[in-house]
């Protein structure tokens, strides 16, 4: 079993829809966890950076950890064109530098469409 | 304005060959990252350096060498040896908060 799985899509939505993208990870040890998005042939850019369990929202996104299930969600309200891109999520053990121990998931491919 | 530039954004090798990916950052960051990145793959990390004249293997380093002679600066040499190099290469930094800083990616294609 990897240790993040992430369905890679692609997800095709139209606009103002709410999209719901995924990760599991089976390592028990991760309390840190991102999300980043990718548009095409560009860098990522870090969205949210949640610590444990919880919800944590940022205008129309909001992350959701639960630990007991080993699952990750990004929702994203009131969906926009430039919304399309590619979600990456990523965890890690440890706070601060310790970033060499942070494992993506293959991200998945979300289209917007107006 | 501050960030990570990586160049040049496209490079196109003859098999064999040696090539250099430059990334320098203005972040003050002392951390500094190689992934690697193929459709279908996610990132993987090549080398990381967490200090000036020190840097450590990434998952897969084989065919990759790295040196880190100054903070701001942390070059990817692509070797003969890495059999197949042709991907998208991402260079990150990152400092006290533990955010990753990703720049905007070189692409290497071997012809």
């Amino acid at each position: 079993q990897k240790e993040v799985e992430q369905d890679p899509g692609p997800l095709s939505v139209p606009e103002g829809a709410i999209v719901s993208l995924n990760c599991t990870y089976s390592n028990s040890a991760f309390q840190y966890f991102m999300w980043y998005r990718q548009y095409s042939r560009k860098g990522p850019e870090l969205l949210m950076y949640t610590y444990s369990s919880g919800n944590k929202e940022d205008g129309r996104f909001t992350a959701q950890v639960d630990k007991s299930s080993k699952y990750i969600s990004l929702f994203i309200r009131d969906s926009q064109p430039s919304d399309s891109a590619t979600y990456l999520c990523a965890m890690k053990p440890h706070s601060g530098g310790s970033n060499y121990k942070l494992t993506f998931g293959k991200g998945t491919l979300l289209t917007v469409n107006p | 304005d501050g960030g990570i530039t990586q160049s040049p954004k496209y490079l196109f090798r003859k098999e064999g060959q040696n090539v250099t990916l430059s990334c320098e950052q203005n972040l003050n960051h002392d951390a500094m990252y190689w992934y690697r990145q193929d459709p279908g793959q996610g990132l993987r990390l090549i080398y990381y350096s967490q200090i000036v004249n020190d840097f450590q293997k990434g998952d897969i380093a084989e065919g990759y060498s790295v040196s880190r002679e100054k903070k701001e600066s942390f070059p990817l040499t692509v070797t003969s040896a890495q059999k197949n190099p042709t991907a998208f290469y991402l260079c990150a930094s990152s400092g006290d908060t533990g955010e990753l800083f990703f720049g905007e990616g070189s692409r290497l294609t071997v012809l």
